[in-house]
């Protein structure tokens, strides 16, 4: 059974604070991740893919991949209240999982003034 | 890049009523599109693979003769709800595959959703 785990929070940090989201996920033939934002009411947006071991920034984002310890994360740095949103966890290409993602069920976060 | 759009955004509809939701890819071809369904407070739920000039692949327990799927262009597929039902009101988001030329991977990018609401 594939599985996709985050915490489901909600996260609080404070304006400017780094947050840090975390993933783990069970089907060791994974080979990409991907971590995106979802708005209240909105459909979800792609912020980071990462599909090597090490970290990959981009802008405030950094996406941290650890295949041996199953376990994919993401960082916002100078969080702001704009970045309030629930961030989903994506892995593709798992064993027998082709182009389907499996989600998590995501990670509320809350950038407090 | 990257675009994905959906029609309608909103749609309002009486029991057992047929309703149709279309989903495009803007600025590049789809040879695969996805469909998933959204309750409030819950995560994706995928209900069907869309493959261009095939048959939908169905996830288990998704009804396909309730979800008509249609993908006949490279850039379109259709997802037709028929005779919906309130418990079928919810939150309908499609989306596509672009390839990505570096490493192979490919990358799903999502249409604004269409959010249903069955009376």
């Amino acid at each position: 059974q594939k599985e996709v785990e985050q915490n489901s929070g909600p996260l609080s940090v404070p304006e400017g604070a780094i947050a840090s989201l975390n993933c783990t996920y069970s089907d060791r033939g994974s080979q990409s991740f991907f971590w995106y934002r979802q708005y209240s009411g909105k459909s979800p947006e792609l912020i980071m893919s990462i599909y090597s071991n090490g970290d990959k920034e981009d802008g405030r984002f950094t996406a941290q991949l650890n295949k041996a310890s199953q376990y994919v994360s993401l960082l916002i740095r100078d969080s702001q209240p704009s970045d309030s949103a629930t961030y989903l966890c994506a892995v593709n290409g798992g064993t027998g999982g082709g182009n389907k993602l499996t989600f998590g069920t995501g990670t509320q976060l809350k950038v407090e003034l | 890049g990257a675009v994905v759009s959906q029609h309608p955004s909103r749609v309002i509809c009486k029991s057992g009523t047929s309703v149709k939701i279309e989903c495009r890819s803007l600025d590049f071809q789809a040879t695969t599109m996805f469909w998933y369904r959204q309750f409030p407070k819950q995560s994706l739920m995928l209900m069907a693979t869309s493959n261009e000039g095939s048959k939908a692949t169905y996830e288990q327990g998704v009804e396909k003769d309730k979800f008509l799927i249609n993908h006949a262009s490279l850039t379109l597929s259709t997802l037709t709800v028929t005779s919906a039902h309130p418990e079928d009101s919810s939150f309908y988001i499609c989306s596509a595959i672009a390839a990505l030329l570096a490493g192979g991977y490919e990358t799903q990018y999502f249409g604004p959703g269409t959010r249903l609401l069955v009376l």
